[in-house]
């Protein structure tokens, strides 16, 4: 079955960077989308981006521009988001969601809780 | 950016009432290719969200039919008739028509 498998909570200082992952497994990593959405504590939901593991393609949130680059690793399955000069505002809980053709989000993470502080 | 409304804020039901959510957006959802891609998703408490509704009126597979959505253009509701203890937590509307996608701020679905 479809699982995205996000890596674990992250604390990190402002102004670093911070690499998380979601390793996908139980479907063609390089045929669906896979979009980033941010969840600020006691917030909704933001859409970052999405990237094309098939060929790399990548579009993005303008507002995320900078903050947001999304690789894929097509040999581990694994897509990653690298958020970089942290501050406070980038403290929140990140998905990973895998866009069906349809055009949903059928699957997600868990979500990793990128905490920002010194 | 496509701002989508929700309401209520929040939505306090008895097990068993029916409850309607609204998702206005500030400009059509309708795309070139015909379709309207606005969704219903529900975030339980401590998961992630799930996928209730897409395109509108489309029931997301294992979705039981007391999960309605319609509208058109700009003006989308939810129904929910005989809620149920698992139907409660965060509901969020999302649009996929327009660039960057955007959801609505949520209605909580709670009890009275």
């Amino acid at each position: 079955q479809v699982q995205l498998q996000q890596s674990g909570a992250e604390l990190v200082k402002p102004g670093s960077s911070v690499k998380i992952s979601c390793k996908a497994s139980g479907y063609t990593f390089t045929s669906y989308d896979m979009h980033w959405i941010k969840q600020q504590p006691g917030n909704g939901l933001e859409w970052i981006g999405w990237i094309y593991p098939g060929n790399g393609n990548t579009k993005y949130n303008q507002k995320f521009n900078g903050k947001a680059t999304l690789t894929a690793d097509k040999s581990s399955s694994t897509a990653y988001m690298q958020l970089s000069s942290l501050t406070s505002e980038d403290s929140a809980v990140y998905f990973c969601a895998r866009w069906y053709y349809g055009g949903f989000f059928d699957y997600w993470g868990q979500g990793v809780m990128v905490t920002v502080s010194s | 950016d496509v701002v989508l409304t929700q309401t209520p804020v929040a939505q306090p039901v008895t097990l068993g009432d029916q409850a309607s959510i609204s998702c206005r957006s500030s400009q059509s959802l309708v795309h070139s290719n015909g379709n309207t891609y606005l969704e219903w998703y529900l975030q339980k408490p401590g998961q992630s969200p799930q996928l209730l509704i897409y395109k509108v009126s489309n029931r997301f597979s294992g979705v039981p039919d007391r999960f309605i959505g319609s509208g058109s253009g700009s003006d989308f509701t939810l129904k929910i008739s005989r809620v149920e203890p698992e139907d409660l937590g965060v509901y969020y509307c999302f649009q996929a028509t327009h660039d960057p996608y955007t959801f609505g701020a949520g209605t909580k679905l709670e009890l009275k």
